[in-house]
């Protein structure tokens, strides 16, 4: 049973590019979170993907966006890319299932985004 | 004030000890409570969901006390093993996670 994946590992941008990081939930599972998590700080929600579509949007400028694709798998794209985006983002995928706004979410190895 | 608040440690302990992290949280429509345990610059991993009768897993008990807005784990006979940072989250019955900053353990031999 394969759980969350993501790509790549680390990454080392300059400032004003744009990065794509990748995400494949667990087997089973249909909604993919976005966090990003600075040094020493617990991860900040960023947005969350279900069935295509962006459900909640965490308190990030427009820089950020997302896709999620019909096999589940998800994109994050930052453009215009800041020092300060430098963290590590976080995927997690969960099971999303109607009337039931809680429930646990399960993290991938993250992304470790550098920018210079 | 932040929405979740942990004392961040470092915690510095014996093995064997026993050792408890303390959580308050801001909301009180919060619904759901988790405890994740984070290696150093690992993912975080869902260590135990918090219910409100309390509950036990091994070594590891959670207690929530909804009136007080105040969330705690307790870890009994401490491992070497057990070194890492502990994050309290909360769901406040929308799909987002709130973590606090989270609460370092370091378990001396």
């Amino acid at each position: 049973d394969a759980g969350v994946t993501q790509s790549p590992t680390h990454l080392i941008k300059t400032r004003g590019q744009q990065v794509t990081l990748r995400c494949s939930p667990k087997s089973g599972h249909d909604t993919v979170s976005w966090y990003q998590q600075a040094l020493g700080q617990g991860p900040q929600f960023i947005f969350q993907y279900y069935e295509e579509e962006e459900r909640q949007r965490g308190n990030f400028p427009d820089r950020f966006s997302g896709h999620q694709f019909p096999n589940y798998s998800s994109e994050l794209n930052v453009n215009a890319l800041l020092l300060g985006d430098s963290a590590l983002y976080l995927c997690a995928s969960s099971l999303f299932r109607e009337g039931y706004l809680s429930y646990e979410q399960y993290f991938g190895p993250g992304t470790r985004l550098t920018v210079t | 004030r932040k929405e979740v608040e942990q004392d961040p440690g470092p915690f510095n302990v014996p093995e064997g000890a026993t050792v408890a992290f303390n959580c308050t949280y801001s909301n009180s429509a919060s619904q759901s409570f988790f405890w994740y345990r984070q290696d150093c610059r690992k993912e975080p991993k869902l260590l135990m969901s918090v219910y409100s009768s309390g509950n036990e897993d091994g070594r590891f008990t959670a207690q929530l006390n909804r009136a007080s807005q105040y969330i705690s784990l307790l870890i009994r006979d401490s491992k070497l093993s057990d070194s890492a940072t502990y994050l309290c989250v909360v769901n406040t019955g929308r799909r987002a996670l709130t973590f606090g900053s989270g609460t370092r353990l370091q378990v001396q031999p």
